[in-house]
């Protein structure tokens, strides 16, 4: 069995500082994983991926990531956020089965 | 930019009538899946699909559901009787062969049974 845990529901944060979002998982096989960004009444998108490779992963507005093996983390940050950042960050999974393992969500919330 | 698309965006049912979602995955895609998303919970892995058979499916999709792809394009989910904890969003998703093929995600179609 594999799983998702985002440690955080809600993160409130000012803008221009700096926030990380809490991923831990659990599987017995090797992972994939993911951060998906859900802005308001919208659809999910990817924010980044680490599927093999290097273990910081990078997305295009900031935003990175760091798998860790040992510690079975993948910490979601960004060293300066936006207005525009607020939305529902969702970790995720994939192992052996193709489909998707999703945590419970962290609201992240920029403040001005 | 290829896009997974769904309709409609928001469908109301009363409770015990069939609804059908659509979704029109990316077309050189080969796995399609369905999620679900009750308000304020998790994204829920429903089923997948690929080579025109169910490859997947949680323990929520119980009778009262199927899928199918009638023709080259579209993919659907229906519910036969539904309830009204059936009310979610629903997301179809999409990927390529390889295994490291990234899921895209529609928008979601919001389901509110009455």
């Amino acid at each position: 069995a594999q799983s998702v845990t985002q440690l955080d529901s809600q993160v409130p944060v000012f803008e221009e500082a700096p926030v990380e979002l809490r991923c831990n998982y659990s599987s017995s096989v090797s992972v994939y994983l993911f951060w998906y960004v859900q802005y308001p009444n919208q659809g999910l998108q990817l924010l980044l991926k680490y599927l093999s490779g290097s273990t910081l992963v990078e997305s295009i507005n900031g935003f990175e990531a760091e798998f860790n093996k040992s510690q079975t983390s993948f910490h979601l940050r960004k060293p300066s956020v936006h207005i525009s950042d607020t939305a529902e960050y969702f970790c995720a999974l994939s192992g052996s089965a193709r489909q998707l393992t999703f945590g419970s969500g962290t609201q992240l919330t920029v403040l001005p | 930019e290829p896009e997974v698309t769904q309709t409609p965006s928001h469908q109301v049912t009363q409770m015990g009538q069939e609804v059908i979602l659509r979704c029109v995955p990316i077309s050189n895609h080969l796995y399609f899946y369905w999620y679900r998303q009750i308000l304020g919970q998790k994204v829920e892995f429903l089923v997948s699909f690929y080579n025109n058979e169910i490859s997947e499916k949680s323990e929520i999709f119980d009778d009262q559901f199927s899928v199918e792809r009638p023709d080259g394009s579209n993919f659907t989910l229906k519910i036969r009787s539904t309830k009204l904890e059936d009310s979610a969003m629903y997301f179809c998703a999409s990927s390529g062969e390889g295994r490291d093929s990234l899921a895209f995600f529609g928008q979601g179609t919001r389901l509110t049974v009455v």
